[in-house]
Parts: structure tokens; sequence; C-alpha cells
């Protein structure tokens, strides 16, 4: 069964600071993987995904995650937050092989402040 | 071009009434899924449509919830006689195809209240 694990539901950086937001995934086949991003009452907005073509993936507003297949991690980073980083950031894993629903992590709260 | 639209944005019902949730993907997308968002569950899906047909209704909690979808366009959910614990966000997304790396585009939802 796949499943994701989001460690912290709540990350606090100071603006300018390394943004780095951890995501572990569980799959007993190669997975496709997703990050998210929730502004407050806002829909789902997808920042980056991970599709085999490539192990470090950039995204859109500066992110990046990296594949690691031997520590089942893919790990949100920004080098510099900006304050309109500060959202809901989530994790999503979806099996391959005509499987479609995204299996979504808990989620992590970013709050970046001066 | 448009996005996912849901309608209502927000709807606050009385308990044991019936509700229609409404979802509009966006145009030319032939995939569409309904999750919902609540505090205590995280974020789950409930229902994919192709089409006009449901290969995958493995998430609707119970049989008080129905979709359907016309003209491989628009989509309903229904929940009949609501509960309090029926309470969430409800979220719908679209994408062009079923391919494993497809992209889904996700509405803004639509916030339900069952008081």
């Amino acid at each position: 069964a796949q499943s994701v694990t989001q460690l912290g539901s709540h990350v606090s950086v100071s603006e300018g600071a390394l943004v780095l937001l951890r995501c572990n995934y569980s799959s007993s086949v190669p997975p496709y993987l997703f990050w998210y991003v929730q502004y407050p009452n806002q829909g789902l907005q997808l920042l980056l995904k991970y599709t085999s073509a490539a192990t470090l993936v950039k995204g859109i507003n500066g992110f990046e995650a990296e594949f690691k297949k031997s520590e089942t991690s893919f790990h949100l980073t920004k080098p510099s937050a900006h304050m309109s980083d500060a959202a809901e950031y989530f994790c999503a894993v979806r099996r391959s092989g005509g499987y479609n629903k995204l299996i979504f992590g808990a989620g992590t709260r970013l709050a970046v402040h001066p | 071009g448009a996005g996912v639209s849901q309608s209502p944005s927000n709807k606050v019902t009385e308990k044991g009434k019936d509700v229609e949730l409404r979802c509009d993907p966006i145009s030319g997308h032939t995939a569409l899924y309904w999750y919902r968002q609540s505090l205590g569950q995280g974020l789950e899906f409930l229902i994919y449509f192709q089409g006009n047909s449901a290969p995958d209704k493995s998430g609707l909690p119970s049989d008080r919830f129905s979709a359907e979808r016309t003209g491989g366009s628009v989509s309903t959910l229904t929940i009949q006689r609501t509960q309090q614990e029926d309470s969430a966000v409800y979220l719908c997304a679209s994408s062009l195809y079923t391919l494993d790396q497809e992209t889904q585009y996700f509405g803004p939802g639509t916030r339900l209240l069952v008081l």
C-alpha cells in the first residue's frame, strides 16, 4: 500500500533562511511523487513532481526536491524563504500502473517570520 | 484559460438535509477526482471519473455519498441525510488524461458545514 509521511506538522523559519520540508514515502513499486501548496481558502497548486526523469526536480517559486530511493524520501527545499511562502504544503504519492488517486501526507504548515 | 471551478464556495446545512456540490473541470479534461479535506482525516480521495464512468469509488465513506458526471464534463457530488462528521472542504480536481505522471489541477473547494 502507498503512504506518505510528512515530518513536522508546523515549521517556522526566518525570512531569507533555508526551507526544508520533509516527506518520506512507502511504495512497493516505483512511485510518482508530488508536492502541492495550499494558500488560505484556496485549492491546491502543484509545486513540482517526480516522474523518474531526473532525481532533482525544480518547481515553481524557487522550490526544488530531490528523490532519494535509498532513503525513500522526497524532501522539499528552498534556499531563501519569502514571506509569501507561508502556506500549507502537501506531499503526495501516486502508484504507477493505472491507480489514479493521489495519497496525501498530513501536510506541513510553513510560517515565515521577519 | 479557466481553471477548475466549484460551487457553492460555502454551504451551511442542517443535519439530515441533502446537499449537492458541483464541479466544473478544465475544458477537455477527461479525468475528474473528488477529495475531502477535514481536520481529523487530512486529504482523502473519494471518487474518480474517467469520462462519465467511475472506475474507482473506493473512497466514498458511506452509501449516503454518491456522485455522477454528465457529458464528460460537470460532476455533482451528493450527500444525503448529512451528518456533522460530513463537515469538511470538498475539493475537485481534473487532469487531461489518466497517465501516471499526469498533474491534477484542483478547484478552490466547497466548504461544507453541517449544523
